[in-house]
């Protein structure tokens, strides 16, 4: 059974570094074409996909983000880390991690989702 | 503005049949790229409803149908039940190699 779970601040000040982990089991990101996605949502708004890490490595990030993203993995923890610089007010949301088996492109489980709020 | 467009919200009563469409371009849905559908209760997390255009998922009912055509997706809906109640959304690969999703769409059963 596949399960992730966020964790991180529910309350970040402007301009200050979000960090947020995904702890999972179920899976490994040490296994051939699995991957970790992280998705967002402002409170009553779409889905917003951030960024990905797979299990060689390989990272992609939403463009108009990438400037302020990082991600990467601590496989021996079963972990996904996220860091975004520069919070603002707009990047208040609740954040989801995903698992997704490369090629698929389908988020098939996904975490419970963690809500941070970004306010002086 | 979301990349994939729903409409903000359909209804309908118990038992009838209703439809959810996703409308996206040539460089997601048109570059033949799979749509897949998921169902969020509010406050919960996004649950994988129709996954590669037509499947579901096991012990998803089989209520719920997925179609695509062109640059075009379609969830129907049959038989709806007062538990079909809440928000779903499309969601795509984009030539840009990101993962793209729809606005969301609110099913309210009358």
């Amino acid at each position: 059974q596949v399960t992730l779970k966020e964790s991180g601040p529910a309350l970040v000040k402007p301009t200050q570094t979000l960090t947020l982990t995904c702890a999972f089991s179920g899976f490994s990101l040490s296994t051939s074409r699995m991957r970790v996605s992280w998705v967002r949502q402002p409170p009553g708004k779409a889905l917003e996909w951030l960024a990905r890490i797979d299990w060689d490595d390989e990272k992609f990030y939403r463009t108009s983000l990438k400037t302020r993203l990082t991600i990467s993995k601590d496989t021996s923890k079963n972990q996904v880390v996220l860091t975004m610089t520069n919070m603002d007010p707009v990047d208040t949301a609740t954040y989801y991690c995903a698992r997704e088996i490369v090629g698929s492109s389908k988020f098939d489980s996904w975490g419970q989702g963690t809500l941070v709020t970004v306010s002086s | 503005q979301s990349v994939l467009t729903q409409p903000p919200s359909v209804s309908g009563a118990p038992g009838q049949r209703v439809t959810i469409s996703c409308t996206g371009s040539g460089s997601n849905i048109g570059a033949g790229y799979d749509v897949h559908w998921y169902q969020q209760i509010p406050g919960k997390a996004p649950k994988l409803l129709i996954y590669g255009n037509n499947n579901r998922p096991s012990g998803v009912p089989d209520r719920f149908s997925g179609s695509k055509s062109g640059t075009s997706a379609s969830l129907a809906i049959s038989g709806l039940q007062a538990e079909d109640e809440s928000d779903y959304f499309c969601q795509a690969q984009d030539t840009s190699l990101s993962a793209v999703f729809g606005g969301g769409t609110k099913l309210t059963v009358l």
